[in-house]
């Protein structure tokens, strides 16, 4: 089946520090990937949509220059969250449309801890 | 804007019970409907995809519906296992979008 690989699945930074995530889809093609960020005991909430080879499209009240991603190939999408704050701390999930399945398919999660 | 409301929010049942999670969203114009689990501090993991021309589907123990015109959905978890302890998730999907529900969280006990 689909699968998406997401890495690291935890980080522990000092604040003002970037850290960079990673998403890759293995097995399929993802033409678009989403990002998203969880707090505790809250649903996930869309932080943007990345399109390869094109400008990520960010939901209302993200900031498009503190969480920079790129979606340079097929495959592989990555989020860079600069100049990181303690109130960045939160679980972040990729995820990538299946075209095949029509579903979508998420990594594991990456925990980031701004300290 | 479509919004989608578990019910729910929590559940504790004994292990064997047969347990149905609702899952309701405003907007029918969906093009799919998807079940995830996600255990604490992890990913999520999809368990039924419904697409939008479908009534039901069904994985070993689950079975999930959907009923586009009233804007909801179930999730029919059978003779429910300590394993199966989990938040689950409604997501339903747009031309591009997912939106998910708050999920329920279940606990079944030894």
């Amino acid at each position: 089946g689909a699968v998406v690989s997401q890495h690291p699945s935890w980080v522990i930074c000092k604040s003002g520090t970037s850290v960079k995530i990673e998403c890759r889809s293995l097995d399929f093609q993802a033409t678009t990937m989403f990002w998203y960020r969880q707090f505790p005991k809250q649903s996930l909430m869309l932080m943007a949509t990345s399109n390869e080879g094109s400008k990520a499209t960010y939901e209302q009240g993200v900031e498009k220059d503190k969480f920079l991603i790129n979606h340079a190939s097929l495959t592989l999408s990555t989020l860079t969250v600069t100049s990181a704050h303690p109130e960045d701390s939160s679980f972040y999930i990729c995820s990538a449309s299946n075209t095949e399945s029509r579903g979508y398919t998420f990594g594991s999660g990456t925990r980031l801890t701004v300290v | 804007k479509q919004e989608v409301t578990q019910i729910p929010a929590a559940l504790s049942v004994p292990e064997g019970e047969n347990l149905v999670l609702n899952c309701s969203f405003t907007d029918s114009a969906i093009y799919n409907l998807q079940w995830f689990r996600q255990d604490p501090g992890k990913g999520l993991t999809s368990l039924l995809l419904i697409q939008s021309s479908q009534r039901e589907q069904t994985s070993g123990r689950l079975n999930a519906s959907l009923d586009k015109s009233s804007g909801r959905s179930t999730l029919y978890i059978a003779a429910s296992q300590p394993g199966d302890s989990a938040t689950y998730l409604c997501a339903v999907g747009g031309y591009s979008t997912l939106t998910f529900g708050k999920g329920t969280m279940l606990l079944v006990s030894p």
